[in-house]
This record gives C-alpha cells, sequence and structure tokens, in this order.
C-alpha cells in the first residue's frame, strides 16, 4: 500500500515531442505528489508538485495531470529538448509522516 | 546559498565493516532525510531527523542508524556492512514543512566488496 508504481522504465523521445510518464498509488493518505529530475552524478530536484485538489498543473513545459479517482498522476514534457535527458522520479507524500515514497524512475532520452 | 553537502562522495568497504556518512544541510534547514538509491529500486526512505529527533524510519533493519547534531547536520552509520548495501546515499534538507521542497545532495557512493 506504500509503493508508487511509475512506467515505464526508459523511454526515447524525439526533439520536439512529448514525453509522458506515469505513476499509480494505493495509500489514498498521500496529499502531495512531487516529480523529481536527477541528471548523472547529481542529486534529484524538485521539478513540478501536486496536491490532490486539483487536477492540472502546468509549468512551462511540464504539467502534472492528477486523477484521484483512479489514484494515477503523470509527468507530461512538452516540446521534450536533448537537455532533458535525465532520470524522473514521482514521489508520494503523506504529510503527516515526514517521508516520500519514490516511484523506481524513468530513464529519458530525448534525440536531438 | 550553499547547497547540501555530504561527506565522503565515494568509499569503498568490504563486508563487515562499518561506515559513517556525514551530511551538512542547507543554513537554516532544520529537517534532513536519508534515502537510499540503487539501480531498479528507485530511492528508498531510511529515516528523518528534525530537532536531532527522528520523527520517522523506514523499512531498514537496525543496522543502519542515524543522528542529528544541534547545528542540524547530521550523519547515517552503517554496522556489519552486507554486499547488498552497496549503493547512493542521499541526504536532503528542508525548511520544517510537511510537504517541503526536498533539497538533495550529490550522495554518498558506498561500494562494499
Amino acid at each position: 500500500q506504500q509503493q508508487v508504481k511509475q512506467s515505464p522504465q526508459s523511454l526515447i523521445v524525439q526533439k520536439g515531442g512529448i514525453s509522458i510518464i506515469n505513476c499509480a498509488y494505493e495509500n489514498t493518505a498521500f496529499d502531495y505528489f512531487p516529480w523529481y529530475q536527477q541528471f548523472p552524478g547529481k542529486g534529484p530536484a524538485l521539478l513540478i508538485a501536486i496536491r490532490p485538489d486539483v487536477s492540472e498543473k502546468k509549468e512551462g513545459r511540464f504539467t502534472i495531470s492528477f486523477n484521484k479517482s483512479a489514484k494515477q498522476f503523470s509527468l507530461h514534457i512538452m516540446d521534450s529538448q536533448p537537455g532533458d535527458s535525465a532520470t524522473y522520479f514521482c514521489a508520494a507524500s503523506d504529510s503527516g509522516t515526514y517521508k516520500y515514497i519514490f516511484g523506481t524512475g524513468t530513464r529519458l532520452k530525448v534525440l536531438a | 546559498k550553499a547547497g547540501v553537502t555530504q561527506t565522503p562522495r565515494y568509499l569503498i568497504k568490504t563486508r563487515g565493516q562499518q561506515v559513517t556518512l556525514s551530511c551538512s544541510p542547507i543554513s537554516g534547514h532544520r529537517s534532513v532525510s536519508w534515502y537510499q538509491q540503487t539501480p531498479g529500486q528507485g530511492l528508498q526512505f531510511l529515516f528523518e531527523y528534525f530537532s536531532e529527533t527522528q520523527r520517522n524510519k523506514g523499512n531498514f533493519p537496525g543496522r543502519f542508524s542515524g543522528r542529528q547534531f544541534s547545528n542540524s547536520r547530521s550523519e547515517m552509520n552503517v554496522s556489519t556492512l552486507e554486499l547488498g548495501d552497496s549503493a547512493l546515499y542521499l541526504c536532503a534538507s528542508s525548511l520544517p514543512s510537511p510537504t517541503g521542497e526536498l533539497f538533495f545532495g550529490e550522495g554518498s557512493r558506498l561500494t562494499v566488496l
């Protein structure tokens, strides 16, 4: 019940295309859903986050879509660029626990 | 503003040894969390500290322990190392909010031979 399932494991997209990464959770107590981006040799960095009271959040080329009833959320990267090539982690948190449950990561490669 | 600093960045140990990893959080951040990152497993939560108190702990054996000092710096210790402990250990600091953004260090890569 504490798991966050992330797919796909890897993704190759052409420059200018749309990258879509999906996550699903079971624990209905989760109330905060961030996405982290990690480049090789670096620690993850917060990309964008959403709370379950909204169905979508957009920041530049990055959009989170959230489906509370299905317990799913996804990251959409529009106009994908080679500089977006990184590993992306979804996460979920129950704000009373001070811990995050991370997905297993998606390695994105954007071809020039 | 300096980021989260982790030391050492790389270390090699043999089975049965113990290791101590250190983390200096961003100035003003009083919450420090530790995560283990392995290929295919993602990031696994180890523990979280605030004001020298452990507020939550993940599902790791008792060989994994941590502590936080009064200046918010934190250490984690792994005793009786096993091959499976080889991983990148990430420390993250945040403001004292239940859903505060985690600021990660670059990690300490531990190899157990």
